[in-house]
């Protein structure tokens, strides 16, 4: 079945350093989504990318999806302690229900 | 707007009892997914509704879990007997007409001694 692989699993940077988590499916995707969760909290939608080759910006957030639709990257410029939390990738293949990667935990240290 | 509701937000059990969970989907929103995320499995969907009817099952883990939908705005999630290893958060996610973004819950923490 559809896999979607997500590294890494943990990441600690400085305030102030760039941060980029990687998304990779086992299939094509029909298209992606990232979801981020603050600690305690429940995933919240960000952004979806359907284009082969698209790219997307939110502010320091900077979305990729790759020229064959099989991963994803997402880019933050210049970390705050508001960017702490697990960042989710999430896509769907076709027919195939939408399925979530492991999630990259971001902790930024001040 | 309120967005997902689920209750209870917190709930503590011990082995062998039953659990309910409640979620009140988004008003509109025809699809519910019930997820369960822990520290080593991550998120992982456990059912899925479109228009009150059952899609897809597959994660769900075993017979003592189950899922009903009696009406659009109203879903249960059902451990039992719960076990220890049913301790996660669970949540509730809603959509509409087979989009793609999600709008999850709060969540209910589970925990079972």
């Amino acid at each position: 079945g559809q896999q979607v692989m997500q590294i890494p699993q943990y990441q600690h940077v400085q305030e102030g350093e760039d941060f980029t988590t990687y998304c990779n499916s086992s299939t094509t995707l029909s298209n992606i989504q990232w979801y981020k969760q603050r600690p305690g909290g429940h995933p919240v939608f960000l952004i979806q990318l359907v284009k082969s080759g698209e790219v997307k910006k939110q502010k320091r957030l900077t979305f990729q999806f790759g020229e064959a639709k099989k991963n994803s990257s997402l880019h933050i410029t210049a970390t705050q302690t508001t960017d702490v939390g697990t960042y989710f990738c999430a896509g769907r293949g076709g027919y195939q229900k939408v399925t979530f990667g492991i999630g990259t935990k971001l902790q930024v240290i001040p | 707007d309120a967005g997902v509701i689920q209750s209870p937000r917190h709930e503590v059990t011990e082995m062998g009892q039953e659990v309910t969970l409640r979620c009140k989907p988004i008003s509109g929103h025809d699809y519910l997914f019930w997820y369960r995320q822990t520290m080593m499995r991550g998120l992982e969907l456990l059912i899925y509704f479109n228009n009150n009817v059952p899609i897809d099952d597959s994660g769900m883990p075993e017979d003592r879990f189950s899922a009903k939908m009696p009406n659009a705005s109203f879903s249960t999630l059902k451990i039992q007997p719960s076990e220890p290893r049913d301790s996660a958060v669970y949540f509730c996610a809603s959509t509409r007409g087979g989009g793609d973004t999600q709008y999850f819950g709060p969540g209910t923490r589970l925990t079972v001694l």
